[in-house]
């Protein structure tokens, strides 16, 4: 299975909103509902953000969001703050129980 | 609280295997799958395979076949990791990470991760 597609950057400023896109194909995003965002700042371990494309786990403020429309997902942070400042990766199942990641995206706060 | 902790750096010549464990604690290790996730310096996410800690099946990304072997030890709720034959573009930070229940890859804890080097 190829990596799902991120854009390798993206910024906004303190308070704004932004959106990160993963697209996929009809055999992962879109075949599925089962795409998850993860969060990882520089040394750290990912930490999971989003699951099931819209489902935030416990403890997750809900300034973020995700959804998908056909093959491509998307998280949205809402009230940008400097602790947003991270790398994202999104992971969609892929079918034979195997699950395929995103290249990652940059988030720049501003 | 639910965690994982994982062994320590190991640094490899090629053509060596090395074998990471993952020691799952405050939580039913039976009842959650674990999966391996790598990541080159540098670079983003790769899941490497999956094992049941119910029955010990497994599923193996299919660039890893025959070079990965995942195992589990119930009595100490341990998840083991084992890679053989060795190559420089293996060098990696090496996560476990527990499976969401009734969703597929998703995980909810992760381990601190491990680094192997893999260097003549």
């Amino acid at each position: 299975q190829s990596a799902l597609t991120q854009p390798r950057s993206v910024s906004g400023s303190p308070g704004q909103s932004v959106t990160i896109s993963c697209t996929g194909t009809s055999s992962d995003v879109g075949g599925y509902n089962y795409v998850s965002w993860y969060q990882q700042h520089p040394g750290k371990a990912p930490k999971l953000m989003i699951y099931d494309v819209s489902k935030r786990p416990s403890g997750v403020p809900d300034r973020f969001s995700g959804s998908k429309s056909g093959n491509t997902a998307s998280l949205t942070i809402s009230g940008l703050q400097a602790e947003d400042e991270a790398d994202y990766y999104c992971c969609s199942y892929a079918g034979s129980y195997t699950p395929v990641f995103g290249g990652g995206t940059k988030l720049t706060v501003l | 609280q639910v965690q994982l902790v994982q062994s320590g750096a190991e640094v490899k010549k090629p053509g060596a295997s090395v074998k990471v464990s993952c020691k799952a604690s405050g939580y039913t290790f039976t009842s959650y799958g674990i999966s391996w996730v790598r990541q080159a310096p540098g670079q983003g996410l790769e899941w490497m395979g999956w094992i049941s800690a119910y029955n010990g099946n497994t599923n193996y990304a299919q660039k890893l076949q025959g070079r990965v072997t995942m195992t589990t030890d119930t009595s100490t709720s341990t998840a083991y990791m084992e890679l053989r034959s060795l190559r420089s573009d293996d060098t990696a930070v090496y996560y476990c990470a527990r499976d969401v229940s009734s969703s597929w890859g998703a995980f909810d804890i992760w381990g601190q991760g491990t680094m192997v080097t893999v260097s003549s």
